[in-house]
């Protein structure tokens, strides 16, 4: 079946430009993360969302990250004046509930220039 | 908070040989343990976990992990590895009762040479 996905996969922007990254949640999954690996890292954990309520962004670094998830399927994760250290790899992942697995989708490596 | 530490950043093994990931731990309260491999340019991809009952797991493609709380290590090993175990692991706890976000390590690069 469908795994998770995300788009796009590779993103370049100058510093100053926002940006929107998309994940595709695997269908019925209830929850949803996102995760930023920066290079040589594993990845660290930005927000989380049950269905459409964001319970958790703990781990959002600044007011220039925002993510939503309206429906409570499909979520978006916004980088507003992209700085270079941005740069890294956006991992979504998506799972049935708490203490599942999570299952996670190939990433979007967002590199800033 | 808690924290994961994998000491060994790359591991080199020659193929059939056996090898042991390192991982531990640092919490003040319960934690899950997890094992993630990644692939280049692939998502991460659950290898097995620790929620709690006996403190050896098996997973998947032959590895296995032995929780140990007095020294707050969850090794991974496997008796015989491939060269398609060449890959990036990564350790991983949540707490309990913290909802279900994921505190990773640095990773472990696991090289198979013939």
């Amino acid at each position: 079946g469908a795994g998770v996905s995300q788009s796009p996969r590779y993103k370049v922007a100058k510093r100053g430009q926002d940006v929107a990254l998309r994940c595709d949640p695997i269908s019925g999954h209830v929850s949803l993360f996102w995760y930023q690996q920066a290079l040589g890292q594993g990845p660290e954990f930005l927000t989380y969302f049950q269905n459409e309520a964001q319970l958790d962004k703990s781990g959002l670094p600044s007011d220039r990250f925002f993510a939503e998830r309206p429906e409570g399927s499909v979520s978006t994760l916004k980088i507003q004046r992209t700085q270079q250290e941005d740069s890294a790899v956006y991992l979504c992942a998506s799972s049935l509930g708490a203490f599942r697995e999570q299952y996670f989708g190939p990433g979007t490596r967002l590199t800033v220039t | 908070a808690q924290s994961v530490t994998q000491l060994d950043s790359q591991v080199p093994v020659f193929e059939e040989a056996p090898v042991e990931l390192r991982c531990n731990y640092s919490s003040s309260v319960s934690v899950y343990l997890f094992w993630y491999v990644q692939y280049p340019n692939q998502g991460l991809q659950l290898l097995l976990k620790y929620l709690s009952g006996s403190t050896l797991v098996k997973g998947i493609n032959g590895f296995e992990a032995e929780f140990n709380k007095s020294q707050t290590s969850f090794h991974l090993r496997k008796p015989s590895v491939h060269i398609s175990d060449t890959a990036e692991y990564f350790c991983a706890v949540s707490i309990t009762g913290g909802g279900n976000k994921l505190t990773f390590g640095t990773g472990t690069q696991l090289k198979v040479e013939l």
